[in-house]
């Protein structure tokens, strides 16, 4: 397996409270995404890194922020939780564009 | 904009029956094909890829897919499941030439796979 972790595994919080994320890989990967996934959607791309502090948004940014201050660091931010952000979120890594992106173990984040 | 439509929702098989996933896409550009597995609790793993040459591809546990241009089609088959392929199947696609590699999934498909 890649070396993906994320941390913390799983999370419970309440609504309106700021929430990090964090995303950590030991493969030198120039590229660092996050989804999110949900019952019926499948994942679907929430911000992505294609170097340190270059990103750009998925289709679902709303209400999320990342940043990349290292390779090996890409953070997501959850400025003010919401219930409808309660998910289980993904980090993927990938050698460069369009290449195999790999995931990590996740993060189950519910918002009270 | 692109999107991947996985046919069945929820597949339930006996151990030994034969295996087919659909899979379609939209986009007509180039495009690169996986299809990933989550077992239960777990994180998405790679079943297999194409990104060029011959269309039908062969992945881990004894999966294969074929890549059919003509029909935006990337189906997974198996000859005989096992009780442990139950899981969770995921088709993705990325258009090679799409800033930053963005993969598009299909809303994934359910295994179950009775001993």
């Amino acid at each position: 397996d890649a070396g993906i972790t994320q941390s913390p595994r799983h999370k419970v919080t309440e609504t309106g409270t700021p929430v990090t994320l964090r995303c950590h890989q030991t493969e030198n990967h120039r590229y660092m995404y996050w989804y999110r996934q949900d019952p019926g959607h499948g994942l679907r791309l929430i911000h992505y890194s294609y170097g340190v502090k270059d990103t750009d948004k998925g289709e679902v940014s709303d209400g999320y922020s990342v940043s990349r201050s290292k390779t090996e660091d890409f953070l997501l931010t959850l400025e003010s939780a919401t219930s409808s952000q309660t998910s289980v979120y993904f980090c993927a890594i990938s050698h460069s564009g369009g290449d195999t992106q790999y995931f990590g173990p996740g993060t189950r984040l519910t918002v009270l | 904009a692109q999107s991947v439509s996985q046919h069945n929702h929820h597949v339930i098989l006996s151990e030994a029956a034969s295996l087919e996933l659909g899979c379609n896409y939209s986009y007509g550009g180039t495009v690169n094909l996986f299809w990933y597995v989550q077992y239960p609790g777990q994180h998405l793993q790679l079943l297999l890829k194409y990104f060029s040459g011959d269309p039908l591809v062969k992945g881990i546990k004894g999966f294969e897919a074929e890549f059919i241009k003509s029909k935006f089609s990337f189906n997974l088959r198996k000859p005989s499941v096992q009780w442990s392929d139950t899981a969770e199947y995921f088709c993705a696609v990325t258009a090679i030439y799409n800033q930053g590699g963005k993969l598009i999934f299909g809303q994934g498909t359910e295994l179950s796979v009775k001993p």
